[in-house]
């Protein structure tokens, strides 16, 4: 089974800094994917970003960049300008590749960071 | 286009009885994922319907139940409330041409008193 891990419960940054979440996994599958999801008080889980194992290339978006080290099973978030609308949960997912045409497969998460930016 | 989207959005019950939430995929989107997301927890998988069959499971007992209608909407039974029940489910959608993502709803949160 596969598990994800966020050792960072709760952090914080002043506005317009760089902030970086942690997240690390298990997995003895050689590709699969990865994910951050921001979750905001308002609860929709919404995709930030994601990086198939497969690429060696880090995923950006925007202000928003991963650093994935497959070796290490790591996968940080990086959000750069920090902006007040960044405050949320945030969550890494795995995913396994899909190997049946019945379905998708799971989202595995961890148990997020709570991210507040400071005016 | 409309995503995904749940009904109801607050719910309260009390122990022993039963619930049925519901769940509308995003436009395009034929595979539906129930998930529970304790307070604060990361979602759990309950189960996830494609082609009106429960297609797998998490770890949750036979008192969470599921079903898929043929307009690709999906409803999640839950029997027997225990305390422990309460949390925010939410549904996701996605296709099998959109194989990494997943789509989320609103979510609805379930007080068991």
């Amino acid at each position: 089974a596969q598990t994800v891990t966020q050792s960072q419960p709760e952090m914080s940054v002043q506005e317009a800094e760089t902030v970086t979440l942690s997240c690390t996994y298990d997995t003895s599958e050689n590709n699969y994917y990865l994910f951050w999801y921001k979750q905001p008080p308002s609860r929709q889980m919404i995709l930030v970003i994601r990086q198939e194992a497969y690429k060696q290339q880090n995923a950006t978006e925007n202000r928003f960049s991963v650093n994935f080290q497959k070796a290490a099973k790591s996968f940080s978030l990086k959000i750069s300008d920090s902006q007040l609308g960044d405050t949320a949960m945030y969550f890494c997912a795995f995913m396994k590749p899909r190997i049946s045409n019945f379905g998708n497969e799971k989202l595995t998460f961890g148990t997020g960071t709570r991210l507040t930016i400071i005016p | 286009d409309a995503g995904v989207t749940q009904s109801p959005t607050h719910l309260i019950k009390t122990r022993g009885q039963q619930v049925t939430l519901r769940c509308s995929p995003k436009s395009g989107h034929d595979t539906v994922s129930w998930y529970q997301q304790a307070l604060g927890q990361g979602p759990q998988f309950i189960f996830q319907y494609y082609e009106e069959e429960e297609r797998q499971r998490g770890n949750f007992p036979d008192r969470f139940s599921g079903h898929q209608f043929p307009n690709y909407s999906s409803e999640l039974n839950v029997n027997a409330l225990l305390l422990g029940d309460s949390a925010l489910y939410l549904c996701a959608s996605s296709s099998l041409y959109s194989v990494n993502e997943q789509f989320f709803g609103p979510g609805t949160r379930l007080t068991v008193l």
